[in-house]
């Protein structure tokens, strides 16, 4: 069982629609982070959050909104999402979050379809 | 910019064979980290292996070995005694540093392999 848990595992949703996808972690990691998966593509950084702070950003657009309430805890809002944001959305925890050796543990993701 | 490269789309396997998984990478880091990650169709990323550039030994965790060849920058995963359950997607990773220190893994665009009974 993986030790980063993310909620709901399937979620449908209109192009007016505002929800939320939920992560939570127990390994005391104090980084966290959010990545995009389109099919048959690898995963692409979205944000990260470094003891609860927002340290990346890699140019999403505003209708996605991350949240960071605690160590614990990580949240996307999606508002006015498009049919292309369609994707497997994968949380992931890391130890650390400066550059060395400790991997990132991933959820099971939350698989998105926008209608 | 650092670049991963994994060749291979699809590899076909018989069960209790051996199978190695390519990757290449390409950085002008002097210190790097490479990771290979595991993706059943249930769609969790399971982390299975690390090598760091300065490790003198290449790593083994399990059935799973990397043979890590640093001048030729290739780092490739060996499962030995394949099982059913291996089947899965298989992305090469490497850490990317930016913003003072904070940790970015990049993915290679993964290999698919299927193991036959």
């Amino acid at each position: 069982d993986t030790e980063v848990t993310q909620t709901p595992k399937h979620l449908v949703m209109g192009m007016t629609n505002k929800k939320s996808l939920k992560c939570e972690q127990h390994m005391g990691h104090r980084a966290m982070y959010w990545y995009k998966q389109k099919a048959k593509k690898p995963p692409e950084l979205m944000f990260v959050y470094s003891y609860e702070k927002l340290s990346i950003n890699e140019s999403v657009p505003s209708r996605f909104s991350p949240e960071c309430p605690n160590s614990s805890l990580l949240n996307l809002h999606l508002h006015a999402l498009q049919p292309e944001d369609s994707a497997l959305y994968l949380c992931a925890s890391s130890q650390v979050p400066q550059a060395d050796n400790s991997p990132l543990h991933f959820g099971n993701g939350t698989r998105l379809t926008v209608t | 910019a650092q670049k991963i490269t994994q060749t291979q789309p699809g590899m076909f396997v018989q069960e209790k064979e051996a199978v190695t998984l390519d990757c290449t990478y390409d950085t002008s880091d002097p210190s790097y980290g490479l990771f290979w990650y595991k993706q059943p169709s249930s769609g969790e990323m399971i982390f299975l292996i690390y090598q760091g550039s300065y490790d003198q030994q290449n790593a083994t965790e399990g059935r799973y070995s990397l043979n890590f060849q640093k001048a030729r920058k290739s780092a490739n995963l060996v499962i030995s005694a394949s099982q059913l359950g291996d089947s899965a997607m298989y992305f090469c990773a490497m850490r990317e540093t930016v913003n003072t220190g904070f940790q970015k893994l990049v993915f290679g665009t993964g290999t698919r392999l299927l193991v036959s009974p």
